[in-house]
Protein backbone atom coordinates (compact mmCIF):
# COMPACT_ATOMS: atom_id res chain seq x y z
CA UNK A 1 0.00 0.00 0.00
CA UNK A 2 1.06 3.56 -0.64
CA UNK A 3 2.67 5.21 2.66
CA UNK A 4 4.64 8.46 3.29
CA UNK A 5 6.29 8.70 6.44
CA UNK A 6 7.35 11.41 8.57
CA UNK A 7 9.04 11.00 12.28
CA UNK A 8 5.82 11.23 14.18
CA UNK A 9 8.51 12.16 17.27
CA UNK A 10 9.29 15.31 17.90
CA UNK A 11 12.52 16.70 16.64
CA UNK A 12 14.59 18.98 19.51
CA UNK A 13 17.68 21.23 18.59
CA UNK A 14 19.53 23.83 20.27
CA UNK A 15 19.06 27.41 18.35
CA UNK A 16 21.51 27.85 15.69
CA UNK A 17 22.56 24.27 14.96
CA UNK A 18 20.95 22.66 11.58
CA UNK A 19 17.77 20.69 11.50
CA UNK A 20 17.28 18.14 9.56
CA UNK A 21 13.61 16.20 8.87
CA UNK A 22 12.89 13.38 6.64
CA UNK A 23 9.84 12.32 4.02
CA UNK A 24 10.36 8.54 3.19
CA UNK A 25 7.39 6.68 0.72
CA UNK A 26 6.34 3.17 -0.73
CA UNK A 27 4.24 2.92 -3.60
CA UNK A 28 4.42 6.24 -4.84
CA UNK A 29 6.38 7.65 -8.18
CA UNK A 30 5.73 11.82 -7.30
CA UNK A 31 6.58 13.94 -10.04
CA UNK A 32 7.21 16.20 -7.48
CA UNK A 33 7.17 16.90 -3.43
CA UNK A 34 6.49 19.89 -1.62
CA UNK A 35 6.85 20.67 2.18
CA UNK A 36 4.91 22.86 3.98
CA UNK A 37 5.24 24.35 7.66
CA UNK A 38 2.33 24.35 10.17
CA UNK A 39 1.76 26.41 13.20
CA UNK A 40 -0.89 25.15 16.54
CA UNK A 41 -4.21 25.79 15.20
CA UNK A 42 -3.46 27.17 11.45
CA UNK A 43 -3.81 26.08 7.56
CA UNK A 44 -0.30 24.89 6.77
CA UNK A 45 2.09 27.37 4.63
CA UNK A 46 3.70 26.35 1.32
CA UNK A 47 7.75 26.47 2.22
CA UNK A 48 9.20 24.84 -1.23
CA UNK A 49 8.63 22.49 -4.28
CA UNK A 50 10.94 20.01 -5.75
CA UNK A 51 10.46 18.52 -8.91
CA UNK A 52 11.64 14.74 -9.48
CA UNK A 53 14.43 15.54 -11.74
CA UNK A 54 15.96 18.09 -9.56
CA UNK A 55 18.50 17.06 -6.51
CA UNK A 56 18.18 19.64 -4.32
CA UNK A 57 16.23 22.95 -3.91
CA UNK A 58 17.33 25.82 -1.59
CA UNK A 59 15.61 29.28 -0.33
CA UNK A 60 17.11 31.48 2.17
CA UNK A 61 17.93 28.90 5.44
CA UNK A 62 16.04 26.20 4.06
CA UNK A 63 17.46 23.27 2.01
CA UNK A 64 15.12 20.28 0.07
CA UNK A 65 16.60 17.12 -1.25
CA UNK A 66 14.78 14.55 -3.11
CA UNK A 67 16.37 11.45 -3.98
CA UNK A 68 13.76 9.19 -6.04
CA UNK A 69 16.37 5.93 -5.75
CA UNK A 70 16.31 6.10 -2.26
CA UNK A 71 12.46 7.25 -2.08
CA UNK A 72 13.24 10.05 0.50
CA UNK A 73 13.50 13.87 0.48
CA UNK A 74 15.33 15.57 3.29
CA UNK A 75 14.00 19.11 4.61
CA UNK A 76 16.74 21.07 6.39
CA UNK A 77 16.85 24.17 8.34
CA UNK A 78 20.31 25.65 8.81
CA UNK A 79 20.79 28.48 11.97
CA UNK A 80 17.68 27.60 13.06
CA UNK A 81 16.07 29.84 15.66
CA UNK A 82 13.02 29.61 18.12
CA UNK A 83 10.50 30.93 15.54
CA UNK A 84 11.10 28.04 13.19
CA UNK A 85 9.42 25.65 15.63
CA UNK A 86 6.65 24.07 14.23
CA UNK A 87 5.39 20.94 12.62
CA UNK A 88 6.45 20.71 9.06
CA UNK A 89 5.07 18.38 6.49
CA UNK A 90 6.03 16.48 3.39
CA UNK A 91 3.61 16.00 0.87
CA UNK A 92 3.46 14.28 -2.82
CA UNK A 93 2.20 14.99 -6.35
CA UNK A 94 1.88 12.07 -9.32
CA UNK A 95 1.66 14.52 -11.63
CA UNK A 96 -0.56 13.04 -13.97
CA UNK A 97 -4.21 11.79 -13.29
CA UNK A 98 -4.78 12.66 -9.55
CA UNK A 99 -4.51 16.69 -9.26
CA UNK A 100 -3.84 16.24 -5.51
CA UNK A 101 -1.62 15.90 -3.14
CA UNK A 102 -0.88 13.25 -0.87
CA UNK A 103 0.55 14.36 2.83
CA UNK A 104 2.44 13.14 5.47
CA UNK A 105 1.72 13.30 9.09
CA UNK A 106 4.31 15.65 9.96
CA UNK A 107 7.30 16.23 11.88
CA UNK A 108 7.21 18.93 14.97
CA UNK A 109 10.19 20.73 15.13
CA UNK A 110 10.54 22.61 18.63
CA UNK A 111 14.37 24.95 18.84
CA UNK A 112 15.12 25.71 21.99
CA UNK A 113 17.00 28.88 23.06
CA UNK B 1 -1.58 37.76 -1.52
CA UNK B 2 -4.13 34.56 -1.75
CA UNK B 3 -6.33 34.44 1.01
CA UNK B 4 -8.58 31.25 1.45
CA UNK B 5 -11.22 32.25 3.72
CA UNK B 6 -13.21 29.57 5.63
CA UNK B 7 -16.61 30.61 7.32
CA UNK B 8 -16.36 29.73 11.29
CA UNK B 9 -13.20 28.95 13.29
CA UNK B 10 -15.67 26.47 15.74
CA UNK B 11 -18.46 24.79 14.87
CA UNK B 12 -20.42 22.63 17.62
CA UNK B 13 -23.35 20.47 15.79
CA UNK B 14 -25.41 17.73 17.11
CA UNK B 15 -25.31 14.22 15.80
CA UNK B 16 -27.73 14.19 12.97
CA UNK B 17 -27.77 17.60 12.11
CA UNK B 18 -26.70 18.66 8.43
CA UNK B 19 -23.26 21.09 8.45
CA UNK B 20 -21.97 23.27 5.90
CA UNK B 21 -18.77 24.34 5.68
CA UNK B 22 -17.98 27.22 3.33
CA UNK B 23 -14.48 28.11 2.11
CA UNK B 24 -14.29 31.45 -0.34
CA UNK B 25 -10.65 31.94 -1.90
CA UNK B 26 -10.07 35.21 -3.81
CA UNK B 27 -7.39 34.56 -6.61
CA UNK B 28 -9.50 32.79 -9.38
CA UNK B 29 -7.95 29.51 -8.60
CA UNK B 30 -8.78 26.43 -10.52
CA UNK B 31 -8.62 24.07 -7.79
CA UNK B 32 -10.21 23.83 -4.58
CA UNK B 33 -9.96 21.27 -1.93
CA UNK B 34 -11.06 20.00 1.40
CA UNK B 35 -8.75 17.94 3.85
CA UNK B 36 -9.59 16.92 7.38
CA UNK B 37 -6.77 17.10 9.87
CA UNK B 38 -6.59 14.43 12.93
CA UNK B 39 -3.65 14.06 15.43
CA UNK B 40 -1.84 10.87 14.22
CA UNK B 41 -3.18 11.05 11.06
CA UNK B 42 -2.26 13.81 9.11
CA UNK B 43 -3.79 15.85 6.49
CA UNK B 44 -6.46 13.25 4.77
CA UNK B 45 -8.29 14.54 1.55
CA UNK B 46 -12.12 14.30 1.20
CA UNK B 47 -12.91 15.94 -1.59
CA UNK B 48 -11.59 17.99 -3.98
CA UNK B 49 -12.42 20.26 -7.62
CA UNK B 50 -10.57 20.94 -10.28
CA UNK B 51 -13.71 23.30 -12.02
CA UNK B 52 -16.80 24.59 -11.61
CA UNK B 53 -19.53 21.74 -10.91
CA UNK B 54 -16.76 19.43 -11.31
CA UNK B 55 -15.31 17.41 -7.74
CA UNK B 56 -13.60 14.39 -7.35
CA UNK B 57 -13.69 11.78 -4.33
CA UNK B 58 -10.51 11.92 -2.11
CA UNK B 59 -9.56 9.29 0.21
CA UNK B 60 -12.20 9.40 3.20
CA UNK B 61 -15.35 10.96 1.10
CA UNK B 62 -17.95 8.68 3.03
CA UNK B 63 -20.36 11.03 4.91
CA UNK B 64 -19.28 14.15 3.18
CA UNK B 65 -20.44 16.29 -0.32
CA UNK B 66 -19.78 19.05 -1.54
CA UNK B 67 -20.87 21.92 -3.74
CA UNK B 68 -19.12 24.27 -6.11
CA UNK B 69 -21.42 26.87 -8.13
CA UNK B 70 -18.99 29.51 -8.13
CA UNK B 71 -14.91 28.89 -9.22
CA UNK B 72 -14.25 31.18 -5.43
CA UNK B 73 -16.47 29.01 -3.71
CA UNK B 74 -16.25 25.50 -2.48
CA UNK B 75 -19.07 24.20 0.12
CA UNK B 76 -18.52 20.74 2.22
CA UNK B 77 -21.19 19.59 3.44
CA UNK B 78 -21.75 16.73 6.43
CA UNK B 79 -25.80 15.50 5.51
CA UNK B 80 -25.83 13.71 9.38
CA UNK B 81 -22.87 14.82 11.06
CA UNK B 82 -21.81 12.01 13.90
CA UNK B 83 -19.14 12.14 16.83
CA UNK B 84 -16.46 10.72 14.20
CA UNK B 85 -16.36 13.61 12.06
CA UNK B 86 -15.32 15.85 14.90
CA UNK B 87 -12.20 17.22 13.47
CA UNK B 88 -10.44 20.10 12.12
CA UNK B 89 -11.08 20.81 8.53
CA UNK B 90 -9.21 22.75 6.17
CA UNK B 91 -9.74 24.37 3.24
CA UNK B 92 -7.05 24.90 0.34
CA UNK B 93 -7.08 26.18 -3.75
CA UNK B 94 -3.92 26.13 -5.91
CA UNK B 95 -3.81 27.83 -8.99
CA UNK B 96 -4.04 24.91 -11.55
CA UNK B 97 -4.60 21.40 -12.04
CA UNK B 98 -1.90 21.11 -15.51
CA UNK B 99 1.05 21.61 -13.23
CA UNK B 100 2.70 21.62 -9.73
CA UNK B 101 1.15 24.66 -7.83
CA UNK B 102 1.33 25.24 -4.52
CA UNK B 103 -1.55 24.62 -2.08
CA UNK B 104 -2.79 27.76 0.06
CA UNK B 105 -4.97 27.00 2.85
CA UNK B 106 -7.81 28.47 4.99
CA UNK B 107 -7.18 28.71 8.67
CA UNK B 108 -9.09 25.98 9.50
CA UNK B 109 -12.53 25.23 11.18
CA UNK B 110 -12.59 23.12 14.51
CA UNK B 111 -15.83 21.36 14.16
CA UNK B 112 -17.10 19.44 17.52
CA UNK B 113 -20.19 17.03 16.90
CA UNK B 114 -21.89 16.15 20.53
Amino acid sequence: SQKIEQNSEALNIQEGKTATLTCNYTNYSPAYLQWYRQDPGRGPVFLLLIRENEKEKRKERLKVTFDTTLKQSLFHITASQPADSATYLCALGEGTGRRALTFGSGTRLQVQP
Amino acid sequence: DVKVTQSSRYLVKRTGEKVFLECVQDMDHENMFWYRQDPGLGLRLIYFSYDVKMKEKGDIPEGYSVSREKKERFSLILESASTNQTSMYLCASSLSSTAAYEQYFGPGTRLTVT
